[in-house]
């Protein structure tokens, strides 16, 4: 089965830094997920990615898919304290682009004002 | 938002008893998705849906069942509560414009 491996579990910033937070395959990845999670609510969808190579932005977030490495990677610039939170990445299931989603154990990011 | 409605929020239930959490969805995904929420375990995906009668078991699915007997609603049902069941429940669909995969809030449920 697929396994997903997140660095660093956890990340303390101040504001205003640039972070990154990567999430590794044991199989090849056939697209990535990124969501992000308040303690206590729900997921919050951030990007998907499906192809080798693709990178996509969101305001201040950019993720990429590394297919070759077998990587995902998520970078934040001039964090601010809003961007605090557990981050998620999740990959579906061989080749198909649907719902049955492995995840990560998630990295926790705490931005200090 | 995806118009996901997960009811209840929060439950408490006693050993032993049944227990049925439902997910409701607004813009007639066809996919459909129950995922669990525990500490050192992360989100395990439960049971699926792939359309109306069209269920499947996840990678965490002894002591639930499920049902959908229409587009919009999803049941996930414990037969018979256990305190290994304590968790977050998460719903899950797919379905829309470019794949995306959206979640509820979330019930919290806990089993004394």
């Amino acid at each position: 089965s697929q396994e997903l491996e997140q660095s660093p579990q956890s990340l303390i910033v101040q504001e205003g830094k640039n972070l990154t937070i990567n999430c590794t395959s044991s199989k090849t990845l056939y697209g990535l997920y990124w969501y992000k999670q308040k303690y206590g609510e729900g997921l919050i969808f951030l990007m998907m990615l499906q192809k080798g190579g693709e990178e996509k932005s969101h305001e201040k977030i950019t993720a990429k898919l590394d297919e070759k490495k077998q990587q995902s990677s998520l970078h934040i610039t001039a964090s601010q304290p809003s961007h605090a939170g557990i981050y998620l990445c999740g990959a579906p299931e061989g080749g198909t682009s649907y719902g049955k989603l492995t995840f990560g154990q998630g990295t926790i990011l705490t931005v200090h004002p | 938002d995806a118009g996901i409605t997960q009811s209840p929020r929060h439950k408490v239930t006693e050993t032993g008893t049944p227990v049925t959490l439902r997910c409701h969805q607004t813009e007639n995904h066809r996919y459909m998705y129950w995922y669990r929420q525990d500490p050192g375990h992360g989100l395990r995906l439960i049971h699926y849906s792939y359309g109306v009668k069209d269920t499947d078991k996840g990678e965490v699915s002894d002591g639930y069942s499920v049902s959908r007997s229409k587009t919009e609603d999803f049941l996930l049902t414990l037969e018979s509560a256990t305190s290994s069941q304590t968790s977050v429940y998460f719903c899950a669909t797919a379905g829309g414009k470019g794949n995306t995969i959206y979640f509820g809030e979330g019930s919290w449920l806990t089993v004394v």
